[in-house]
C-alpha cells in the first residue's frame, strides 16, 4: 500500500536554480496539499487543490507554483530556489473536505539551497 | 504570529508513566484538532482527532481532552511506551472553512525503559 509518495528525498540546490518536487497518491483522494517545516516550527501550507485542475494557495505560497493535471499527481515548483526555502517539505492528502478528516502525509523532500 | 502553540518542546517520561503532551490555541473559531506523531525520516501520522463538540475523545492508550473555554488540548498516553518516542504535532482547523490546518511546533517525547 503506496499511499502518499515523494520524490526526491533529498536534494540541494545552487541558488537561482529551479527544481520539481513530485508527489503521488494512490488512494483516490480528492485533497492535496504541500506544506513545509522549518526547524522548530509547526508545518506551515503551501499549496493544495480540492481535485484536478483546482489548486489555491495557502499560507506560504510565494516562490512555488503547483499544477494537478491528474487526480493521483501535485507537483510543487520552485522557481529561483532562495536560501529561504530550505526546508522539509511534506505532500499530503485527504479523503474528506473542510478541513477535517485526517491528513496522510508523504515521507518527505528535504531540500537544501546552497 | 503562532495560532497554535505547544510550549513543551520536549519531555521525558518513564515506560508505564503517563505521557501528557499539551497544546493551547488562540483562534477561538477553530472546531476540530488533531494530533500527529513523527518519527525520524518520515511523515507525520494521524493519532486521534477531537471535534469541538465534544471534551474527551479515546482510542485505545491515547485520550485527547478538549478544554474550549481555556483554548487548550492535551494528549494522554498511558501507560507510555519506548515506541511512542516521537514528536507530536497539534493541529487545528475551522470545519468546513478552507483547508488550512494550522500545525503546532511539536513536542519530542522520549520514553525511557
Amino acid at each position: 500500500n503506496a499511499g502518499v509518495t515523494q520524490t526526491p528525498k533529498f536534494r540541494i540546490l545552487k541558488i537561482g536554480q529551479s527544481m520539481t518536487l513530485q508527489c503521488a497518491q494512490d488512494m483516490n483522494h480528492n485533497y492535496m496539499y504541500w506544506y513545509r517545516q522549518d526547524p522548530g516550527m509547526g508545518l506551515k501550507l503551501i499549496y493544495y487543490s480540492v481535485g484536478a485542475g483546482i489548486t489555491d494557495k495557502g499560507e506560504v505560497p510565494n516562490g512555488y507554483n503547483v499544477s494537478r493535471s491528474t487526480t493521483e499527481d501535485f507537483p510543487l515548483r520552485l522557481e529561483l530556489a532562495a536560501p529561504s526555502q530550505t526546508s522539509v517539505y511534506f505532500c499530503a492528502s485527504s479523503h474528506l473536505k473542510g478541513g477535517t478528516g485526517e491528513l496522510f502525509f508523504g515521507e518527505g523532500s528535504r531540500l537544501t539551497v546552497l | 504570529d503562532q495560532q497554535v502553540k505547544q510550549n513543551s518542546p520536549s519531555l521525558s517520561v518513564q515506560e508505564g508513566r503517563i505521557s501528557i503532551l499539551n497544546c493551547d490555541y488562540t483562534n477561538s473559531m477553530f472546531d476540530y484538532f488533531l494530533w500527529y506523531k513523527k518519527y525520524p525520516a518520515e511523515g507525520p501520522t494521524f493519532l486521534i482527532s477531537i471535534s469541538s463538540i465534544k471534551d474527551k475523545n479515546e482510542d485505545g492508550r491515547f485520550t485527547v481532552f478538549l478544554n474550549k473555554s481555556a483554548k487548550h488540548l492535551s494528549l494522554h498516553i498511558v501507560p507510555s511506551q519506548p515506541g511512542d518516542s516521537a514528536v507530536y504535532f497539534c493541529a487545528a482547523s475551522r470545519h468546513n472553512y478552507g483547508q488550512n490546518f494550522v500545525f503546532g511546533p511539536g513536542t519530542r517525547l522520549s520514553v525511557l525503559p
